[in-house]
């Protein structure tokens, strides 16, 4: 596709239900990364994959959150037993390298904005 | 650890005049060092990076930042505004080690008529 994409564009749950979003990176790009939006914390680094490698968790801000990449491309992130302060806008970014020195831009998809209620 | 200080939460100016935001970043060695955009209900857009080769980086739209090392800044500028700059900006550092990128706590611009 022309860029990434993520689905759904919002959606809404009750505290306590799980949510599955979705991630489909630029055709090509190794590397994918999910970030959060929210107003008390700005923009946060969750988790990235690059090819084959264990994924960087560093960011994920507790075991209800957790992400999978399939055959190198699609990513879900998922969290468990969701809660009010899970509220915010989740972006996926992809880029075509994440390893070496040479930085390769990061492109962002539109978000799924998250509401828990 | 990487931290990225944006001075102004907001900007107002005339359009047609300068802008300057400001961002100062705080790291134990050169970082890797963007500014992106993002309109309303759009995506996140790179303007600019800076990568370690020249200090002064001319990014889209007329936008240029300059990385000052003695100073920990990249303040973001351009001579004349637009109206349809009006946007939140994100300073942003990289750390070579993990690709995560650090954002800033963002900057809205605001563009008056």
């Amino acid at each position: 596709g022309a860029g990434v994409s993520q689905s759904p564009s919002n959606k809404v749950t009750e505290k306590g239900k799980d949510v599955e979003l979705r991630c489909d990176p630029i055709s090509g790009h190794t590397a994918l990364y999910w970030y959060r939006q929210s107003l008390g914390q700005g923009l946060e680094f969750l988790i990235y994959f690059q090819g084959n490698s264990a994924p960087d968790k560093s960011g994920l801000p507790s075991d209800r959150f957790s992400a999978e990449r399939t055959g190198g491309s699609v990513s879900t992130l998922t969290i468990q037993r969701t809660q009010q302060e899970d509220s915010a806008v989740y972006l996926c970014a992809s880029s075509l390298d994440g390893g070496g020195g040479t930085y390769n831009e990061q492109f962002f998809g539109p978000g799924t904005r998250l509401t828990v209620l | 650890a990487q931290s990225v200080t944006q001075l102004d939460s907001h900007v107002s100016v005339s359009e047609g005049t300068p802008v300057l935001l400001r961002c100062n970043y705080s790291s134990s060695y050169s970082p890797s060092l963007f500014w992106y955009v993002q309109h309303p209900n759009k995506g996140l857009q790179l303007l600019l990076k800076y990568t370690s080769a020249a200090t002064l980086v001319k990014g889209i739209n007329g936008f240029e930042a300059e990385f000052k090392k003695s100073e920990t800044s990249f303040h973001l500028t351009k001579p004349s505004a637009h109206m349809s700059d009006a946007a939140e900006y994100f300073c942003v550092a990289m750390d070579t080690g993990r690709r995560a990128l650090t954002f800033g706590s963002g900057t809205r611009l605001q563009v008056q008529p």
